[in-house]
Formats: structure tokens, sequence, C-alpha cells
């Protein structure tokens, strides 16, 4: 069973860079699949926020590429994300998650998330 | 900006049927949108119910099924218990490895 597990501080001062890491058990990152990061603000709904794959290669939510970075350390296991300038507009509890690619041929049509990590709640405030 | 709309909320009996939509603010949904739907409870991550448009994850009841009903994608829940009361979420692939999610749905069953 693939386990992910967020961390990283629950509290970020605006402005600042809010960093997260996932940490990825009973599966290599090495071995494939793209891997995502979903937010949620307190009592509204999902959001995704980009995902990243073992090469590095990523793709960012058009709305939050300006201030998003993430990146891969496949010996640890594990992926990160920073999201720069901060506002209480980003409190929210931040999931992450493995993304398996739909393929007809040599072409993704397709993605989705199967395996999610329990969420880690992070507060943007002074 | 491409909307991923759902119905804020949704009410069923115990042992009902209900259909929950995922349509687009502009345009129609097909299967090339691949949509997926996501269970959640308050306080929990989401659980992954459907991908491909209509097929189950692993260990999903055939309870649920996905389809796409005119033109929008849908999640139909027969025999409706209590303990399916959730957020219901879809997400639509857009190409270019960008993903949508819609605004969720809140099922009460009473």
């Amino acid at each position: 069973q693939v386990q992910l597990q967020e961390s990283g501080p629950g509290l970020v001062k605006p402005s600042e860079t809010l960093s997260l890491t996932c940490r990825v058990s009973s599966y290599s990152i090495s071995s494939g699949y793209y891997w995502g990061w979903i937010r949620q603000p307190p009592g509204k709904g999902l959001e995704w926020i980009g995902s990243i794959y073992h090469s590095g290669n990523t793709y960012y939510s058009p709305s939050l590429k300006s201030r998003v970075a993430m990146s891969v350390d496949t010996s640890k296991n594990q992926f990160s994300l920073n999201l720069s300038s901060v506002t209480a507009a980003d409190t929210a509890v931040y999931f992450c998650a493995r993304r398996p690619q739909i393929w007809v041929g040599a072409t993704v049509v397709g993605q989705y998330f199967d395996y999610w990590g329990q969420g880690t709640l992070v507060t943007v405030s002074s | 900006q491409t909307v991923v709309t759902q119905e804020p909320s949704f009410s069923v009996s115990p042992g009902g049927t209900v259909t929950l939509t995922c349509g687009l603010s502009s345009g129609s949904v097909s299967t090339s949108y691949y949509a997926s739907w996501y269970q959640q409870t308050p306080g929990q991550a989401p659980r992954t119910l459907i991908y491909s448009t209509n097929i189950r994850s692993s260990g999903v009841p055939d309870r649920f099924s996905g389809s796409i009903l005119g033109n929008k994608a849908a999640l139909t829940i027969t025999g409706a218990q209590a303990d399916d009361e959730s957020d219901y979420y879809c997400v639509l692939y857009m190409g270019s490895g960008i993903s949508v999610f819609g605004g969720g749905t809140k099922l009460t069953v009473l």
C-alpha cells in the first residue's frame, strides 16, 4: 500500500515562502508516476497546485504558476512544494497525492489521483 | 478561465439513487476529459472513487458508478447509505498536464 506523508511548518508569515515535503513509502518515486500537490482552504473546495515527475518535469496550475516551484529528491523518496509570496489566502490544508497518467498509444490523455496523504494545515499569519 | 461546475448540495433518502453532475462553464464534458471523482468526509483526505469517466478505483463498491449524461460527467450512487454523506468532487483533465477541480457537492442522506 502506497503511503504519503506531508510535513512542514504549520505557520508561515505573509510574504514569505511556504515549504512542504511529501515522503512516499512502499513505492519508489523513481519507478514512475507523477506526484502532485492539492490544497483546500478552510471550509472550501479542493484546488490542484501542480505535479512533478521523478525526472523533474513539472506541471503547474496556471493561477499559481508564478509562485510555485516543485522539486523531487529520489534518494529520499520525497518531493517538495515551495509557494512564494504567501498571503492569508494561501491558508489551507495541503495534500500530496500520486497522479497516474492515462495513455492512449504514446499520448497522455488523462491524469487522476489515486493515493493521498492525510494533509497538513498551513496557516499564513504574522 | 475554465470553471468546472457541480451542484453545491444534494440530498437523497437512504436506499435511494442520486446522480451528481460535473459540467463546464463553457462547453460540454465528454469522455475526452477523463473525469475522476473523489469522496471526502470532514477532516479526512479525499478518497478516489472513479477515474477515466467510469472505472471504479480499487475497493470502491459497485453502488458508485460514473458516466457521461448529456453534456456532463456524472456520478451515480445507488442504494445510498448513511456513510455516503460526504462532499464529492470531480476533476476534469484539460490537457497539457492541467487538471481542474469542481467546486464540490455536499451530499446529505436523510
